[in-house]
């Protein structure tokens, strides 16, 4: 059994601030990890992905994620955030050596003020 | 460029009437998927493909129903029997066997309204 927990439906920084998006999970087997984010009224895009290498991992437009086995977590942070970062953000997981479909959280929306 | 077409984007419809999305990909991906999203909901697994002829039912099947007769396409017909259909639908594909991982690519979604 697999599950992901997003704590925060909504998280608000200030333009140039850090970004700390929360993502814990639950998996009997290892696991993989994903980001996804998705901008209104369009599908999701991947930001980065976990598939047992490096710890951090680094995906798209300055956004990293760094997978802590004993504290079963896949955070999503940015040094710097800007005004395009608004949107929704998924967390989720698959179980490797599973059947591979994926679990998702259910989503925080990164609000950004100037 | 590869990808995964979702059409119509915006749909709306009376009660009672069945209704059909389209989903086509070109990635010659043999998996594919079906979600729900509903604000603060998150993603919910309607029913998904791993093969040509075959499909199984997700976490919310009830009222749904799906074909999958070309590896390419993976219709979804939302019929009178979903209580609640109004939602943001989005399909999916991923790689089957060794290489697979749980990543999926996304199609830009459908909307469909009941009036």
């Amino acid at each position: 059994a697999q599950s992901v927990t997003q704590l925060g439906s909504h998280v608000s920084v200030s333009e140039g601030a850090l970004v700390l998006l929360r993502c814990n999970y639950s998996s009997s087997v290892p696991p993989y990890l994903f980001w996804y984010v998705q901008y209104p009224n369009q599908g999701l895009q991947l930001l980065l992905k976990y598939t047992s290498a490096a710890t951090l991992v680094k995906g798209i437009n300055g956004f990293e994620a760094e997978f802590k086995k004993s504290e079963t977590s896949f955070h999503l942070t940015k040094p710097s955030a800007h005004m395009s970062d608004a949107a929704e953000y998924f967390c989720a997981v698959s179980q490797s050596g599973g059947s591979y479909i994926p679990t998702f959280g259910r989503g925080t929306s990164l609000i950004v003020h100037p | 460029d590869g990808g995964i077409t979702q059409s119509p984007k915006y749909l709306f419809r009376k009660e009672g009437q069945n209704v059909t999305l389209s989903c086509e990909q070109n990635l010659n991906h043999d998996a594919m998927y079906w979600y729900r999203q509903d604000p603060g909901q998150g993603l919910r697994l309607i029913y998904y493909s791993q093969i040509v002829n075959d499909f199984q039912k997700g976490d919310i099947a009830e009222g749904y129903s799906v074909s999958r007769e070309k590896k390419e396409s993976f219709p979804l017909t939302v019929t009178s029997a979903q209580k609640n259909p109004t939602a943001f639908y989005l399909c999916a594909s991923t790689r089957e066997g060794t290489v697979n991982t749980g990543e999926l690519f996304f199609g830009e979604g459908s909307r469909l309204t009941v009036l």
